[in-house]
């Protein structure tokens, strides 16, 4: 199967701060997701991008299908921006990385 | 509209006993996926389902996991004999379409405690 590997797995950031999570897989894909999974355990869409670069806010996301890698871009971070942020790849079935935990201090 | 909905939110159950996981998709939405997230990992899929059919059913972990989905909508986990390392949160989710472009969209899981 594909593997899918997020980078860094745990990330610390004072409020106000930008960060970029990155999402490597190892194959040609169809399409893309990330998700964010709240402290209630809720998966909430954020992107759906199999390529190119998309904005929502302070959040972006780019993918590069021939690279093979994504990433998701916060800026100006806030403590409700904590929880796990997760990519899943589409290759016959959704794949998913092992997520980045994300942890906002005021 | 309506989202994908799971349901119990949670369940607690005994060694040994049976349960069903019921998930509800999003109106119109033909595909429907479980997963299982165990606590502090990601998530593993079980099993993927267009329209009735179980194109996927290559995560499910033993033959005591089984799902069907009738009518094309609603869909059970079943889940037989239960053990301890079952427990974790089943997750849900529907798409549009079942081919590989298609948005998926999550409901809230069930919480599955085996004592």
């Amino acid at each position: 199967g594909i593997q899918v590997e997020q980078s860094p797995p745990d990330l610390i950031l004072q409020e106000g701060a930008n960060s970029t999570l990155r999402c490597n897989f190892s194959d040609s894909v169809n399409n893309l997701q990330w998700f964010h999974q709240n402290p209630w355990g809720q998966l909430i869409n954020l992107f759906y991008i199999p390529s190119g670069t998309k904005q929502n806010g302070r959040l972006s996301a780019t993918t590069v299908a021939t690279e093979r890698y994504s990433f998701l871009y916060i800026s100006s971070s806030q403590t409700t921006d904590s929880g796990v942020y997760f990519c899943a790849v589409n290759f016959n079935k959704f794949y998913f990385g092992s997520g980045t935990k994300l942890n906002v201090k005021p | 509209g309506a989202g994908v909905s799971q349901s119990p939110s949670n369940k607690v159950t005994e060694k040994g006993k049976d349960v069903e996981l019921r998930c509800d998709p999003i109106s119109g939405h033909t595909a429907l996926y479980w997963y299982r997230q165990s606590l502090g990992q990601g998530l593993e899929f079980l099993i993927y389902f267009q329209g009735n059919s179980a194109p996927d059913k290559s995560g499910l972990p033993s033959d005591r996991f089984s799902a069907e989905r009738t009518g094309g909508s609603v869909s059970t986990l079943t889940i037989q004999r239960t053990q301890q390392e079952d427990s974790a949160v089943y997750l849900c989710a529907s798409s549009l379409g079942g081919g590989a472009n298609n948005e998926q969209f999550f409901g809230p899981g069930t919480r599955l405690t085996v004592l």
